[in-house]
C-alpha cells in the first residue's frame, strides 16, 4: 500500500497565527489527496478535496479562505490554516487513493490554538 | 438525512471472546463498505471492504457481514487479543461517482487479558 507522511506531527500556536501542515505521498504519485479533521471522540470529517494543479473542492461549510489548500505536486499537499483560532484545534489527517476503492491515510497532525 | 452509527462508543470484551461490532447506516446506498483501525493519535488505517453482492468477507480473524436490506454490517474479530484493542470505523462512499468516505463515529475496543 501506499505510505502517507505528515509533518509536523503536532503543533501548539497561538490565536491569530497560521499554520501549514504538510501531506507527503512517499511512492505513489496521487493527483487527488483528502483532507480530514477529527474532533476528540468524533469521527472523521471530510473538509476538502485537493486536486494536483488545480483549486481545491471544499466541503459544505469548510471556509476555503481559512483552509487554504496546495497540491503543487503529484506527492505534496499542504493544508494551511489561517489565523488559527482555539475552536480550530482538531486532528488533521490527509489521505490519497491508488485506485478506485482503496484508501490510505497519513498519520495525522495535532493541532492545538492556545 | 444521511447517518452512520456504530452501536455503541465502547466495548469491552475478555481475551479469546469473538467481539462483533455493528453499522448502521440510513440514506445511503453504497457500493461498498470499509472497516479501519485506529489507534490513539494515529490515521486510520484500512482492514476490509466488502462490496454490496458479497453477504460475507473475511481476512484471517476478521470477518465482515453485509446486508444491504438492513443497511447494516457486522465487524468481527474471533479470538480476540489485547493487541486488538482500537477504535473500529466503519465508511461509505459518498454515492455512485462520489470520490470521499464517510464514516461513523468509532466503537472503541477494549480486549481485557
Amino acid at each position: 500500500g501506499a505510505v502517507v507522511s505528515q509533518h509536523p506531527s503536532r503543533v501548539i500556536c497561538k490565536s491569530g497565527t497560521s499554520v501549514k501542515i504538510e501531506c507527503r505521498s512517499l511512492d505513489f504519485q496521487a493527483t487527488t489527496m483528502f483532507w480530514y479533521r477529527q474532533f476528540p471522540k468524533k469521527s472523521l470529517m471530510l473538509m476538502a478535496t485537493s486536486n494536483e494543479g488545480s483549486k481545491a473542492t471544499y466541503e459544505q461549510g469548510v471556509e476555503k479562505d481559512k483552509f487554504l489548500i496546495n497540491h503543487a505536486s503529484l506527492t505534496l499537499s499542504t493544508l494551511t490554516v489561517t489565523s488559527a483560532h482555539p475552536e480550530d484545534s482538531s486532528f488533521y489527517i490527509c489521505s490519497l487513493r491508488t485506485g478506485p476503492e482503496t484508501q490510505y491515510f497519513g498519520p495525522g497532525t495535532r493541532l492545538l490554538v492556545l | 438525512s444521511q447517518k452512520i452509527e456504530q452501536n455503541s462508543e465502547a466495548l469491552n470484551i475478555q481475551e479469546g471472546k469473538t467481539a462483533t461490532l455493528t453499522c448502521n447506516y440510513t440514506n445511503y446506498s453504497p457500493a461498498y463498505l470499509q472497516w479501519y483501525r485506529q489507534d490513539p493519535g494515529r490515521g486510520p488505517v484500512f482492514l476490509l471492504l466488502i462490496r454490496e453482492n458479497e453477504k460475507e468477507k473475511r481476512k484471517e480473524r476478521l470477518k465482515v457481514t453485509f446486508d444491504t436490506t438492513l443497511k447494516q454490517s457486522l465487524f468481527h474479530i474471533t479470538a480476540s487479543q489485547p493487541a486488538d484493542s482500537a477504535t473500529y470505523l466503519c465508511a461509505l462512499e459518498g454515492g455512485a461517482g462520489a470520490n470521499n468516505l464517510f464514516f461513523g463515529t468509532g466503537t472503541r475496543l477494549t480486549v481485557i487479558p
